[in-house]
């Protein structure tokens, strides 16, 4: 299975600060990576997918990328309602795995 | 617009059983694959297994944990998805998500199922 892992695990920012969250895959994945925003007692939801592709409607603070090895997760400029849980996700191959998740607070 | 619902969560006992499903709309519905996802209490989230469409061959692959004792299955004339669950476990409590594909473009807002004695 490939192993995704997730850093870090919790972050505090203040509003209008940037964020930003990295994921390592265990091998290669084709840049077949997606990112989530899960909110309490939500269904999570796609912002970025293919690692820098915009879902509709998701605000343009929200971005993705690749450093070498490592794929981030920015949240520039953050707003109140960013508060919530973002995971990674790779959908290379099967079995579909997660990081383990960004808990980011507002302070 | 996309909408998922799940139903059919409970309470059950450890070795029962218990069936889920979710009801699509806003999606053509007999070309999707359909994923179902996990996330236990606190925790992160946990992919537990997913259906091709029928035009593929209507594949279905598992997580390890929960082969042999779950089935995903499909009625393309309803417009819905099933988990059938057997063989609990305690740690098979979890709120249970249904998606679209392997990207997980879209999700429900989840179904808890409470395995406990």
């Amino acid at each position: 299975d490939i192993q995704m892992t997730q850093s870090p695990s919790s972050v505090s920012a203040s509003v209008g600060d940037r964020v930003t969250i990295t994921c390592q895959a265990s091998q290669d994945i084709n840049n077949h990576l997606n990112w989530h925003q899960q909110k309490p007692g939500k269904g999570p939801k796609l912002l970025i997918y293919d690692v820098s592709d915009l879902e509709t409607g998701v605000p343009s603070r929200f971005s993705g990328g690749r450093i070498g090895t490592h794929f981030t997760f920015t949240i520039s400029n953050l707003q109140p309602e960013d508060a919530a849980t973002y995971y990674c996700q790779q959908y290379d191959k099967i079995p579909l795995t997660f990081g383990g998740g960004t808990k980011v607070e507002i302070k | 617009e996309v909408h998922l619902v799940e139903s059919g969560g409970g309470l059950v006992k450890p070795g029962g059983s218990l069936r889920l499903s979710c009801a699509a709309s806003g999606l053509t519905f007999i070309n999707a694959w359909m994923t179902w996802v996990r996330q236990a209490p606190g925790k992160g989230l946990e992919w537990v297994g997913r259906i091709k469409s029928r035009a593929e061959g209507g594949t279905v692959d598992y997580a390890g944990s929960v082969k042999a004792r779950f089935t995903i299955s499909r009625d393309d004339s309803k417009n819905t998805l099933y988990l059938q669950m057997s063989g609990l476990k305690t740690e098979d409590t979890a709120v249970y998500y249904c998606a679209t594909s392997d990207m997980l473009l879209y999700w429900g807002q989840g179904a808890l199922v409470t395995v406990s004695s």
